[in-house]
C-alpha cells in the first residue's frame, strides 16, 4: 500500500505556463482533495471530489481545474501559472466524505517565477 | 464559510511540561474536529480526532476536549518530549463533511 502518491515533488514554472500535479491513491477512497499551504495560513482547500465523475470547488479554486475520471486519480491543473500560486500543494484522501480522517501525500513544492 | 481560529501561533515548553492549543470555530453545525501534526518538510498526519457527540477523547499523552456550546476545542499534550516539536493544525468540517477548514497552525518547541 503506497497510500497517497504525489508527483512531482518539486517544480519551477515561468509565469503563464501550465502544468498538472498528479495525485493517486491505492486505498479505494471515495473522497479526494487538494490543498495549498502557505506560510502562516494553514491549509486551504482548492477542490475536492466525493467520487469518480464528481468534483466541486473549495475555498480557493480560482486558477485551478480538477477532474476525477477514476477512483484512484485526482490531478490538479494550473491553467496559466502566476507567482501567487507559489506554494506547497498537498493531495489528501479519505474513505468517504462526511467526517473521516484524511491521508495526505508528501506534497509538491511549486515555485512560479 | 467556516472561520477557524487557532492559538497560540507559537508555543515553547520545557520537556515534561504540558502543552495546550486551542481552536475556535463559527459554524455550530460542524461535527468533526481532527488534529494534525506536521514535522518540517513532511506531510500532515492525523494524531487525534473527536466528533460532536463526544466531549473528550484521550490517546496516551494526547487528549482533545470539545465544548460545543462555546464552539471551541483544545489539544492537550502531557509529559512533552522533544519529538513532539512540530507544527500542529486543528481542522473543522462542515455539516456535510465535504469541506475541511484548517487553523493557521501552532509551532510547538519542546526544550530538552
Amino acid at each position: 500500500n503506497a497510500g497517497v502518491t504525489q508527483t512531482p515533488k518539486f517544480q519551477v514554472l515561468k509565469t503563464g505556463q501550465s502544468m498538472t500535479l498528479q495525485c493517486a491513491q491505492d486505498m479505494n477512497h471515495e473522497y479526494m482533495s487538494w490543498y495549498r499551504q502557505d506560510p502562516g495560513m494553514g491549509l486551504r482547500l482548492i477542490h475536492y471530489s466525493v467520487g469518480a465523475g464528481i468534483t466541486d470547488q473549495g475555498e480557493v479554486p480560482n486558477g485551478y481545474n480538477v477532474s476525477r475520471s477514476t477512483t484512484e486519480d485526482f490531478p490538479l491543473r494550473l491553467l496559466s501559472a502566476a507567482p501567487s500560486q507559489t506554494s506547497v500543494y498537498f493531495c489528501a484522501s479519505s474513505y468517504r466524505e462526511g467526517s473521516q480522517p484524511q491521508h495526505f501525500g508528501d506534497g509538491t513544492r511549486l515555485s512560479i517565477l | 464559510g467556516e472561520n477557524v481560529e487557532q492559538h497560540p501561533s507559537t508555543l515553547s515548553v520545557q520537556e515534561g511540561d504540558s502543552a495546550v492549543i486551542k481552536c475556535t470555530y463559527s459554524d455550530s453545525a460542524s461535527n468533526y474536529f481532527p488534529w494534525y501534526k506536521q514535522e518540517l518538510g513532511k506531510r500532515p498526519q492525523l494524531i487525534i480526532d473527536i466528533r460532536s457527540n463526544v466531549g473528550e477523547k484521550k490517546d496516551q499523552r494526547i487528549a482533545v476536549t470539545l465544548n460545543k456550546t462555546a464552539k471551541h476545542f483544545s489539544l492537550h499534550i502531557t509529559e512533552t518530549q522533544p519529538e513532539d516539536s512540530a507544527v500542529y493544525f486543528c481542522a473543522v468540517t462542515t455539516n456535510t463533511g465535504n469541506q475541511f477548514y484548517f487553523g493557521t497552525g501552532t509551532s510547538l518547541t519542546v526544550i530538552p
